[in-house]
């Protein structure tokens, strides 16, 4: 069966740069959501798009910003890079029910972001 | 997450059966999981649970719910080394304005010969 697909799945950068990460939901799946994994850490809610609307918003960074497009992939740009925004990004997509609650959560492998 | 908590470490030996528990606070989950994440690699969905719901067996794992001390366990029959990684409990409200995972702090557990 097909997965979340994430890319690239290692990146590594200088501080003040930026970075684009992209995430592509399973086939049908109408919702994503972008996790932040730091070393040692339980992952992190960042945001969610539902229909190519942002549907929730967790402690994201001001620096950071993100979209869902009308294919339903989602990209996360990062800007301003610091070395505390090293770690595991990951996306995670779903699909709504008819009872307009959410289905499970299914993650992709991870983007692991190294700031230099 | 500071309103998911789990033991740090466990350590068991091959063959016994492995307990891993979870306290959550937020009493109006809707949805209760339970991921594993080896070394480097992703989050995989093992199983989850309806808050409505006491117990769920689902071949070698068994996730028990009481909602009343809010606490949430997974135990794996038969524990082989493959099972050797992180286990978190994760909560969801599930609804359709706020659905995100609240993550624990993660299990992990060590399967030795």
């Amino acid at each position: 069966a097909a997965g979340v697909i994430q890319s690239p799945r290692h990146l590594i950068k200088e501080k003040r740069e930026t970075a684009t990460l992209k995430c592509y939901p399973i086939p049908r799946h109408d919702t994503v959501y972008w996790y932040q994994q730091g070393p040692g850490q339980d992952p992190q809610f960042l945001i969610s798009f539902y229909e190519k609307m942002q549907s929730d918003k967790g402690s994201i960074p001001d620096r950071f910003s993100a979209q869902q497009f009308s294919d339903y992939h989602s990209e996360l740009n990062m800007s301003s890079l610091e070395l505390g925004d090293s770690a595991l990004y990951f996306c995670a997509s779903s699909l709504s029910t008819r009872e307009g609650a959410r289905d499970t959560q299914y993650f992709g492998p991870g983007t692991r972001l190294t700031v230099l | 997450g500071e309103d998911v908590e789990q033991s740090l470490f466990l350590s068991v030996r091959e063959g016994d059966s492995s307990v891993i528990n979870c306290t959550y606070t937020d009493s109006s989950s809707t949805y209760l999981y339970w991921y594993k994440q080896e070394p480097g690699a992703g989050l995989q969905l093992l199983t989850y649970i309806f808050s409505n719901m006491d117990m769920k067996q689902d071949q070698r794992l068994t996730v028990l719910l009481n909602k009343k001390d809010k606490h949430l366990s997974l135990r794996i029959a038969d524990t082989q080394t493959g099972d050797s990684a992180i286990y978190f409990c994760a909560e969801s409200k599930g609804d359709y304005n706020t659905d995100k995972l609240i993550f624990g702090t993660g299990t992990r557990l060590q399967v030795f010969p």
